[in-house]
């Protein structure tokens, strides 16, 4: 297995059902936040992002929640299949005061789909 | 991401041996970036580049350097390897400050 996970928080979902994955950000000047998805002996894999003007993005089965007054994003999979078995975290990305970007990732939810 | 690629993909070293970790990227991206994931961390920022002439440290940079041979090539070095830099080795590019696509990563085991 990944032993990058070892120590992750697992949501256990039932296949066909749907998931909800959160994720806390640190920085209320974040401005961009991405979800990846990263399976067992892989790079992260971007599934979705949104901007921080919008609250909510669509994409193929997933959506992408924003609530900046509490900051916090979520992750929502819609028909839970068993290839979205994997680690799911997100990152904030802000302009820094010397003019380059910084990039925050979350430690990581595992997400595992019961048949 | 095919895009994206990583050698080696394991490496196993003794501590004190200088090692090279390769990431080449076909994506066109001028930006480049090394990170480390460590069980129950997130990934975590070593040097990242953004062009040729361009290498930036990032929060954990002790320990390594970095070369940017060419737009599509950017490689990560352990002076001097230590058992604590035993850790999952990821590569990524990006075309502008938002999203960045992953090599498939090197595991480094420093005994």
């Amino acid at each position: 297995g990944e032993s990058v996970g070892l120590h992750l928080p697992t949501l256990s979902v039932q296949e066909g059902d749907n998931s909800i994955i959160n994720c806390a950000y640190s920085n209320s000047a974040s401005d961009y936040f991405i979800w990846y998805k990263q399976e067992s002996g892989k790079g992260p894999q971007f599934i979705i992002d949104i901007r921080s003007n919008m609250d909510k993005r669509q994409g193929q089965r997933v959506t992408v929640l924003l609530n900046k007054t509490v900051k916090h994003l979520s992750l929502q999979i819609a028909a839970t299949q068993p290839g979205d078995s994997a680690v799911y975290f997100c990152a904030e990305n802000w302009a820094a005061t010397s003019g380059t970007y910084k990039y925050i990732f979350g430690t990581g939810t595992r997400l595992k789909v019961l048949a | 991401d095919a895009d994206v690629t990583q050698t080696p993909r394991n490496r196993i070293t003794k501590t004190g041996k200088r090692i090279m970790l390769e990431c080449s990227q076909t994506k066109g991206h001028d930006r480049m970036y090394w990170y480390r994931q460590d069980p129950g961390l997130g990934l975590r920022l070593i040097y990242y580049s953004f062009d040729v002439k361009d290498i930036n440290k990032g929060e954990i940079s002790d320990g390594y350097s970095v070369s940017r041979q060419a737009q599509a090539k950017f490689s990560l070095s352990l002076e001097s390897a230590i058992p604590n830099q035993t850790a999952l080795y990821f590569c990524a590019t990006s075309r502008d400050q938002e999203t960045q696509y992953f090599g498939p990563g090197t595991r480094l085991l420093v005994l």
